[in-house]
């Protein structure tokens, strides 16, 4: 079956780094997105992985270990503007679908002063 | 601007009055989404298409239908809304082919059914 894990919530100074961690399960992986979420707006797209490795785009960076099923999200520099919930997403495969998305329930990060 | 767009934003109603929630996209993508999003669930897909006239369920379609009559237009419809539908409700859409194929919301419908 599918399962995405990520924490519910996560607390943050500005200024820091943060690491947000993702492990899923899925019967078909296509790759993972990462989506930044501020409160009553849409997802926004921020970062994909199919390979494994890091890919960094500007103070953010996120990583994939597909042999652990396993992801993270680092965001640098942290500023108050990143207070967001952060999606995980993973893409499957199969079934006649070349574009689903199975959702995590997001990790509400709060970046305090 | 290349966006996503639905209407209407916020809406409430009573159980049981058919309403339409209308989704548009401008970027010629082939691929259309519905999902709801409540709290401690995450999103969840309700319906999506491949194509025009290319629909199918997604994990949670039960109480709505959908349509892809055109490349732009996807439209979800409750014909029977109950109180349990009551969510906030994101339209998406995304090329089949390109580097990433990251799906683009619209700015999010939120119905009360009571």
């Amino acid at each position: 079956g599918q399962n995405i894990d990520q924490p519910t919530e996560m607390t943050a100074t500005e200024g820091a780094i943060v690491q947000i961690n993702c492990t899923y399960q899925t019967s078909g992986f296509n790759g993972l997105f990462w989506y930044q979420q501020h409160a009553g707006e849409a997802p926004t797209f921020l970062s994909y992985n199919v390979l494994d490795g890091l890919e960094e785009k500007g103070r953010f960076s996120s990583f994939l270990s597909r042999s652990k099923g396993y992801s993270y999200l680092l965001l640098k520099e942290l500023q108050m503007k990143d207070s967001a919930s952060y999606l995980c997403a993973v893409r499957e495969i199969g079934g006649g679908a070349t574009n689903k998305l199975i959702f995590g329930t997001g990790t509400l990060l709060a970046v305090q002063p | 601007e290349a966006q996503v767009t639905q209407n209407p934003r916020y809406l409430i109603t009573v159980t049981g009055k058919k309403l339409t929630v209308t989704c548009s996209q401008n970027m010629n993508h082939e691929y259309m989404s519905w999902y709801r999003q409540d709290p401690g669930l995450g999103l969840r897909q309700i319906y999506y298409s491949m194509n025009v006239e290319v629909t199918d369920k997604g994990d949670v379609p039960e109480g709505y239908k959908v349509s892809r009559k055109e490349k732009r237009n996807f439209p979800l419809i409750l014909e029977s809304p109950s109180p349990n539908q009551t969510s906030l409700y994101f339209c998406a859409s995304s090329p089949q082919r390109g580097p990433y194929n990251e799906q683009f919301f619209g700015p999010g419908t939120r119905l009360t059914v009571l």
